[in-house]
Order: C-alpha cells, then sequence, then structure tokens
C-alpha cells in the first residue's frame, strides 16, 4: 500500500492525558499536512510542514499542540493535558506539489 | 480570508440519476485551485477531481465533472449516472497560495436504489 497511513486509528484517552499520533506520507511527496475535522464539519487546517520544515501553525493550535517531521519523513502531532474540546478526526495528507492532497484514513481521538 | 460555502446540507438522488452539488467560493486572489473530495462513513477523504482557476475547461474525470463559473465564483460538482457506492459526504475546497486547503461544510448525498 503506497497511500498515506496513520496510527492510530482510534484513540480514547482521559483528560489530561498526552497523546501522540503518527502520519507516513507517500514517500514521494514532500509536503506534508495536519488537518482536524469535527462531527458535520469540514476539515480545518492545523499546520504545514515542507520536509523538516513546519512553515505555518493555524491559530487553532494551542501551546498544547505540536508537530514535527524530524527527518522530512513521517510526522507526529502530539497533544498535551488534552481536553475535551480535542475530541475529533486529525488527518494527515501529502502532496507533491500544489494540486490534489492525499489523505489518510486519519486517527479518531475521543477524550472522556 | 477565503470561503467555501455549500449550501445544501443533504440530498438524495435515484440510482442511475445524475446530481448536482453547489459550491460557491469567495477570494480575492486570481491564482487558485478548487477540489472536491468524497467521505464515505469510514473516514477517509477520497480526491475526486481539481480545477484550476486559469484553466479555461471544465475538470472531467469518468462520471466526475466540475462546472466552474468563475465569474458567479461557483464550483459545482456533476455525479453522473450515480450509483449505490456514491452514498457519502462531498468537500468542496479551495487552495489558495501554495498549500493549505479551506473546506466547506459539506453536502450528504444518499443514493436510493
Amino acid at each position: 500500500d503506497t497511500g498515506v497511513s496513520q496510527d492510530p486509528r482510534h484513540k480514547i484517552t482521559k483528560r489530561g492525558q498526552n497523546v501522540t499520533f503518527r502520519c507516513d506520507p507517500i514517500s514521494e511527496h514532500n509536503r506534508l499536512y495536519w488537518y482536524r475535522q469535527t462531527l458535520g464539519q469540514g476539515p480545518e487546517f492545523l499546520t504545514y510542514f515542507q520536509n523538516e520544515a513546519q512553515l505555518e501553525k493555524s491559530r487553532l493550535l494551542s501551546d498544547r499542540f505540536s508537530a514535527e517531521r524530524p527527518k522530512g519523513s513521517f510526522s507526529t502531532l502530539e497533544i498535551q493535558r488534552t481536553e475535551q474540546g480535542d475530541s475529533a478526526m486529525y488527518l494527515c495528507a501529502s502532496s507533491g506539489g500544489y494540486n490534489e492532497q492525499f489523505f489518510g484514513p486519519g486517527t479518531r481521538l475521543t477524550v472522556l | 480570508a477565503q470561503k467555501i460555502t455549500q449550501t445544501q446540507p443533504g440530498m438524495f438522488v435515484q440510482e442511475k440519476e445524475a446530481v448536482t452539488l453547489d459550491c460557491t467560493y469567495d477570494t480575492s486572489d486570481q491564482s487558485y485551485g478548487l477540489f472536491w473530495y468524497k467521505q464515505p462513513s469510514s473516514g477517509e477523504m477520497i480526491f475526486l477531481i481539481y480545477q484550476g482557476s486559469y484553466d479555461e475547461q471544465n475538470a472531467t474525470e469518468g462520471r466526475y465533472s466540475l462546472n466552474f463559473q468563475k465569474a458567479r465564483k461557483s464550483a459545482n460538482l456533476v455525479i453522473s449516472a450515480s450509483q449505490l457506492g456514491d452514498s457519502a459526504m462531498y468537500f468542496c475546497a479551495m487552495r489558495v497560495g501554495d498549500y493549505k486547503l479551506s473546506f466547506g461544510a459539506g453536502t450528504t448525498v444518499t443514493v436510493r436504489a
């Protein structure tokens, strides 16, 4: 399978715990994106990497959120001290240029 | 700020018929891209079709076509010969600049046998 993969697919955690999600993009893609999608809404942009450089962070990303792409390949998104409002689907996408972004299956986070 | 509007929260279509999903957008930029994605109940976002702002012809991909009316700032998706597997949520999105997409709220399509 050469698509975008995300791990885990589902995560249930208690409020206040830290969680980390992983995204493996399509291997030749140098651009990687994170989006968040809440129920009944379209995805919202969180952050963008070109190779290992994080070029933009949305104002949606509070200080509790951090994303890395250390070697320009896979990326991680960490949420510290989770809150119930963090419950959402976290989507990762990658692209090789300006056109279509290919999405992974997402990680569904539930904060109890 | 860029904005995408999808005014149809839900639509029903009979199998084998065509359906049009509306999308209007707002941007002051001259260079932008418009996308449609399908999201089945499994949650994965599936890319369907792309239209660049400078493309003179409407994009087509199999049963999908994009009716691009630049002056009206609309980018409607037409699905021809609907199939049961087309039942899903459909999102219109716009890329302005180099990367990030702005999505509409989506339209749920239910195909009836």
